[in-house]
Protein backbone atom coordinates (compact mmCIF):
# COMPACT_ATOMS: atom_id res chain seq x y z
CA UNK A 1 0.00 0.00 0.00
CA UNK A 2 0.88 3.96 -0.44
CA UNK A 3 1.84 5.66 2.44
CA UNK A 4 0.22 9.28 2.41
CA UNK A 5 1.14 11.81 4.51
CA UNK A 6 -0.36 16.03 4.31
CA UNK A 7 0.87 19.19 5.35
CA UNK A 8 -0.68 20.78 6.90
CA UNK A 9 -2.85 18.80 9.28
CA UNK A 10 -5.34 20.97 10.49
CA UNK A 11 -5.08 24.77 10.33
CA UNK A 12 -7.66 27.76 11.07
CA UNK A 13 -7.26 30.84 8.91
CA UNK A 14 -9.34 34.28 8.18
CA UNK A 15 -11.43 34.71 5.73
CA UNK A 16 -10.49 36.01 2.24
CA UNK A 17 -6.91 34.23 2.92
CA UNK A 18 -5.46 31.17 1.21
CA UNK A 19 -4.13 28.25 2.18
CA UNK A 20 -2.25 25.59 0.09
CA UNK A 21 -2.51 21.76 1.25
CA UNK A 22 0.59 19.53 0.06
CA UNK A 23 0.55 15.65 -0.30
CA UNK A 24 3.34 13.72 -0.59
CA UNK A 25 3.49 9.62 -1.62
CA UNK A 26 6.16 7.29 -0.44
CA UNK A 27 6.16 6.26 -4.26
CA UNK A 28 5.07 7.06 -7.76
CA UNK A 29 1.30 6.41 -8.17
CA UNK A 30 -0.86 6.91 -11.36
CA UNK A 31 -3.21 8.82 -10.53
CA UNK A 32 -4.15 11.47 -7.42
CA UNK A 33 -7.18 12.81 -6.60
CA UNK A 34 -8.18 15.58 -3.77
CA UNK A 35 -11.59 15.01 -1.76
CA UNK A 36 -13.76 17.32 0.21
CA UNK A 37 -15.37 15.94 3.28
CA UNK A 38 -17.75 18.36 5.17
CA UNK A 39 -19.35 18.56 8.76
CA UNK A 40 -20.63 15.20 9.15
CA UNK A 41 -20.80 14.48 5.31
CA UNK A 42 -19.26 12.18 3.12
CA UNK A 43 -16.78 12.41 0.76
CA UNK A 44 -16.87 14.85 -2.46
CA UNK A 45 -14.12 14.55 -5.09
CA UNK A 46 -13.20 17.45 -5.87
CA UNK A 47 -10.39 16.99 -8.99
CA UNK A 48 -8.02 14.68 -10.04
CA UNK A 49 -4.64 15.59 -10.13
CA UNK A 50 -2.85 14.98 -13.53
CA UNK A 51 0.90 14.94 -13.78
CA UNK A 52 2.49 17.88 -16.03
CA UNK A 53 -1.29 19.29 -16.71
CA UNK A 54 -4.18 20.83 -15.72
CA UNK A 55 -6.49 19.23 -12.90
CA UNK A 56 -10.04 17.75 -14.19
CA UNK A 57 -12.54 19.27 -11.90
CA UNK A 58 -15.33 17.76 -11.07
CA UNK A 59 -18.75 19.53 -11.60
CA UNK A 60 -19.23 22.16 -9.09
CA UNK A 61 -15.50 23.01 -8.33
CA UNK A 62 -13.00 25.45 -10.24
CA UNK A 63 -9.70 25.71 -11.22
CA UNK A 64 -9.82 29.65 -9.69
CA UNK A 65 -10.81 28.73 -6.44
CA UNK A 66 -8.99 25.46 -6.00
CA UNK A 67 -5.91 25.15 -8.55
CA UNK A 68 -3.98 21.87 -7.60
CA UNK A 69 -0.72 21.26 -9.29
CA UNK A 70 1.20 17.84 -9.45
CA UNK A 71 4.26 18.51 -10.59
CA UNK A 72 5.59 14.56 -10.00
CA UNK A 73 4.15 11.35 -9.51
CA UNK A 74 4.23 11.87 -5.68
CA UNK A 75 3.67 14.87 -5.17
CA UNK A 76 0.51 16.95 -5.48
CA UNK A 77 -1.13 20.65 -4.03
CA UNK A 78 -4.23 21.61 -3.73
CA UNK A 79 -4.60 25.63 -2.60
CA UNK A 80 -8.17 26.64 -1.16
CA UNK A 81 -8.32 30.42 -2.51
CA UNK A 82 -10.31 33.26 -0.97
CA UNK A 83 -11.97 31.20 1.86
CA UNK A 84 -15.18 31.75 3.67
CA UNK A 85 -16.36 29.63 6.26
CA UNK A 86 -18.49 27.14 3.95
CA UNK A 87 -14.90 25.94 3.06
CA UNK A 88 -14.45 24.62 6.60
CA UNK A 89 -13.42 20.99 5.71
CA UNK A 90 -11.57 17.92 5.89
CA UNK A 91 -9.31 18.14 2.69
CA UNK A 92 -7.89 14.52 1.75
CA UNK A 93 -5.46 13.69 -0.48
CA UNK A 94 -6.09 9.72 -2.56
CA UNK A 95 -4.12 8.15 -4.27
CA UNK A 96 -4.73 5.01 -6.88
CA UNK A 97 -1.74 2.85 -6.57
CA UNK A 98 0.02 1.31 -10.14
CA UNK A 99 1.33 -1.40 -7.97
CA UNK A 100 -0.45 -4.90 -6.88
CA UNK A 101 -3.59 -3.83 -5.36
CA UNK A 102 -3.89 -1.32 -8.47
CA UNK A 103 -7.42 -1.06 -8.04
CA UNK A 104 -7.40 0.25 -4.47
CA UNK A 105 -7.51 3.90 -3.62
CA UNK A 106 -5.55 4.93 -0.51
CA UNK A 107 -6.28 8.36 1.35
CA UNK A 108 -3.98 10.77 3.37
CA UNK A 109 -4.70 11.60 6.97
CA UNK A 110 -6.54 14.47 5.66
CA UNK A 111 -6.11 18.59 6.46
CA UNK A 112 -9.11 19.71 9.11
CA UNK A 113 -9.48 23.42 7.79
CA UNK A 114 -11.15 25.93 9.79
CA UNK A 115 -12.18 29.15 8.54
CA UNK A 116 -13.06 31.91 10.76
CA UNK B 1 -24.74 6.20 -12.97
CA UNK B 2 -22.83 4.95 -9.67
CA UNK B 3 -24.23 5.04 -6.58
CA UNK B 4 -23.92 3.90 -3.25
CA UNK B 5 -26.88 3.42 -0.55
CA UNK B 6 -25.90 3.04 3.19
CA UNK B 7 -28.08 2.36 6.21
CA UNK B 8 -28.50 5.89 8.02
CA UNK B 9 -26.23 5.46 11.63
CA UNK B 10 -26.05 6.04 13.96
CA UNK B 11 -25.63 2.55 15.24
CA UNK B 12 -25.26 2.07 18.71
CA UNK B 13 -24.31 -1.01 19.91
CA UNK B 14 -23.13 -2.90 23.12
CA UNK B 15 -19.58 -4.15 23.76
CA UNK B 16 -19.34 -8.00 21.92
CA UNK B 17 -22.80 -7.29 19.69
CA UNK B 18 -23.25 -8.43 16.72
CA UNK B 19 -22.64 -5.25 13.49
CA UNK B 20 -24.04 -5.37 10.16
CA UNK B 21 -23.99 -2.65 8.31
CA UNK B 22 -26.17 -2.43 4.85
CA UNK B 23 -24.71 -1.34 1.93
CA UNK B 24 -26.30 -1.68 -1.28
CA UNK B 25 -25.18 -0.32 -4.87
CA UNK B 26 -26.05 0.69 -8.58
CA UNK B 27 -23.61 0.73 -11.10
CA UNK B 28 -22.77 -0.36 -14.58
CA UNK B 29 -20.26 -3.15 -15.55
CA UNK B 30 -18.54 -4.89 -12.92
CA UNK B 31 -17.29 -2.78 -10.09
CA UNK B 32 -15.11 -3.23 -7.51
CA UNK B 33 -16.52 -2.98 -3.79
CA UNK B 34 -14.85 -1.48 -0.75
CA UNK B 35 -15.39 -0.90 2.89
CA UNK B 36 -13.25 2.29 4.60
CA UNK B 37 -12.99 3.36 8.00
CA UNK B 38 -12.88 6.92 8.87
CA UNK B 39 -11.57 7.01 13.24
CA UNK B 40 -12.13 10.07 15.21
CA UNK B 41 -10.14 12.64 13.96
CA UNK B 42 -8.90 10.97 11.54
CA UNK B 43 -8.14 9.94 7.18
CA UNK B 44 -9.76 7.15 5.56
CA UNK B 45 -8.51 3.85 5.89
CA UNK B 46 -8.68 0.62 3.67
CA UNK B 47 -10.80 -1.78 6.06
CA UNK B 48 -11.63 -4.23 2.87
CA UNK B 49 -12.36 -5.12 -0.37
CA UNK B 50 -13.84 -7.17 -3.04
CA UNK B 51 -13.32 -7.28 -7.08
CA UNK B 52 -15.75 -9.91 -8.06
CA UNK B 53 -19.11 -11.59 -7.14
CA UNK B 54 -19.20 -13.73 -4.49
CA UNK B 55 -15.73 -12.59 -3.12
CA UNK B 56 -15.55 -12.05 0.29
CA UNK B 57 -13.37 -9.48 1.87
CA UNK B 58 -12.22 -9.79 5.32
CA UNK B 59 -10.14 -8.06 7.64
CA UNK B 60 -9.72 -6.99 11.88
CA UNK B 61 -12.67 -9.88 11.87
CA UNK B 62 -15.31 -7.87 9.84
CA UNK B 63 -16.46 -9.32 6.63
CA UNK B 64 -18.18 -8.31 3.34
CA UNK B 65 -19.78 -10.68 0.34
CA UNK B 66 -19.92 -8.95 -2.89
CA UNK B 67 -23.72 -10.40 -4.08
CA UNK B 68 -24.20 -9.21 -7.32
CA UNK B 69 -27.45 -10.45 -7.27
CA UNK B 70 -28.96 -8.25 -4.48
CA UNK B 71 -25.82 -6.01 -5.18
CA UNK B 72 -25.20 -5.82 -1.71
CA UNK B 73 -21.98 -5.51 0.03
CA UNK B 74 -22.95 -5.71 3.81
CA UNK B 75 -20.43 -4.99 6.25
CA UNK B 76 -20.31 -8.07 9.21
CA UNK B 77 -18.47 -8.49 12.44
CA UNK B 78 -19.49 -11.41 14.84
CA UNK B 79 -18.41 -9.42 18.21
CA UNK B 80 -17.55 -5.60 18.02
CA UNK B 81 -15.04 -4.00 20.64
CA UNK B 82 -15.06 -0.27 21.61
CA UNK B 83 -12.52 0.41 19.25
CA UNK B 84 -14.83 -0.62 16.41
CA UNK B 85 -16.33 3.17 16.97
CA UNK B 86 -16.03 5.41 13.83
CA UNK B 87 -17.67 6.06 10.49
CA UNK B 88 -17.82 3.37 7.95
CA UNK B 89 -18.25 4.33 4.15
CA UNK B 90 -18.99 1.99 1.70
CA UNK B 91 -17.91 2.51 -1.87
CA UNK B 92 -17.75 1.44 -5.16
CA UNK B 93 -15.36 1.67 -8.22
CA UNK B 94 -15.72 0.86 -11.86
CA UNK B 95 -13.72 0.61 -14.86
CA UNK B 96 -14.00 4.31 -15.44
CA UNK B 97 -11.58 5.00 -12.08
CA UNK B 98 -13.75 7.03 -10.11
CA UNK B 99 -14.93 5.67 -6.62
CA UNK B 100 -18.73 6.31 -5.25
CA UNK B 101 -19.15 6.57 -1.85
CA UNK B 102 -22.42 5.72 -0.13
CA UNK B 103 -23.03 8.89 2.95
CA UNK B 104 -21.72 6.88 5.54
CA UNK B 105 -22.69 5.42 8.42
CA UNK B 106 -21.59 5.73 12.35
CA UNK B 107 -21.10 3.66 14.59
CA UNK B 108 -21.32 4.00 18.74
CA UNK B 109 -19.99 1.02 20.71
CA UNK B 110 -20.72 0.99 24.67
CA UNK B 111 -18.98 -0.69 27.05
Amino acid sequence: SAVISQKPSRDICQRGTSLTIQCQVDSQVTMMFWYRQQPGQSLTLIATANQGSEATYESGFVIDKFPISRPNLTFSTLTVSNMSPEDSSIYLCSVLSSGVSYDTQYFGPGTRLTVL
Amino acid sequence: GNSVTQMEGPVTLSEEAFLTINCTYTATGYPSLFWYVQYPGEGLQLLLKATKADDKGSNKGFEATYRKETTSFHLEKGSVQVSDSAVYFCALRNAGNMLTFGGGTRLMVKP
